[in-house]
């Protein structure tokens, strides 16, 4: 099925650990992005790459880092994980230019304790 | 203040009734979307709207650009339509900016 794959789906992890969440989409989609999701708050951006080999800083980008691998994915790296990172992470991917809707990925519950 | 305001925050309706979502925004927009959330997370886009009106089954989009304004009807509600309904709009750039969401719940 087309569409937007996220990986994990679930993670735990201590203060200070790394993790990398990855992302791929299969509908020839430009631009990508991540989100985060909190209680009360609406969806966030941390990072977007409106086509391969680019990536920008969003509203919320500190403490994270990506990469655009391919056309296909966009993974997303927390180098020292901190509790207020604890979040649902939610990929996306667009045609970009403007052009279309969004397809978002199933989304990745994060918690760092 | 938010760019982007949704009322009400809750609705409770019964099966069977119409359903509005309301969606206000500050800024001159290119085009605004309506996303679904349900209970397990995933979150579906609904519509895309630049002007007029869209209907796809029981869920109708509107937005009047000259009033910053946009709706979502569910007509004949169903407990399946019970979710979080998202508003976002596009603020001239390829990045989308969030409301925090309505959660509707439809009890049978």
């Amino acid at each position: 099925n087309a569409g937007v794959t996220q990986t994990p789906k679930f993670q735990v992890l201590k203060t200070g650990q790394s993790m990398t969440l990855q992302c791929a989409q299969d509908m020839n989609h430009n631009s990508m992005y991540w989100y985060r999701q909190d209680p009360g708050m609406g969806l966030r951006l941390i990072y977007y790459s409106a086509s391969e080999g680019t990536t920008d800083k969003g509203e919320v980008p500190n403490g994270y880092n990506v990469s655009r691998l391919n056309k296909r994915e966009f993974s997303l790296r927390l180098e020292s994980a901190a509790p207020s990172q604890t979040s649902v992470y939610f990929c996306a991917s667009s045609l970009g230019q403007g052009g279309g809707g969004y397809t978002f990925g199933s989304g990745t519950r994060l918690t760092v304790v | 203040k938010n760019e982007v305001e949704q009322s009400p925050q809750n609705l409770t309706a019964q099966e069977g009734e119409f359903i509005t979502i309301n969606c206000s925004y500050s800024v001159g927009i290119s085009a605004l979307h309506w996303l679904q959330q349900h209970p397990g997370g995933g979150i579906v886009s609904l519509f895309m709207l630049s002007s007029g009106k869209k209907k796809h089954g029981r869920l109708i989009a509107t937005i009047n650009i000259q009033e910053k304004h946009s709706s979502l009807h569910i007509t004949a509600s169903h407990p399946r339509d019970s979710a979080v309904y998202i508003c976002a709009v596009k603020i001239g750039n390829e990045k989308l900016t969030f409301g925090t969401g309505t959660r509707l719940t439809i009890i049978p």
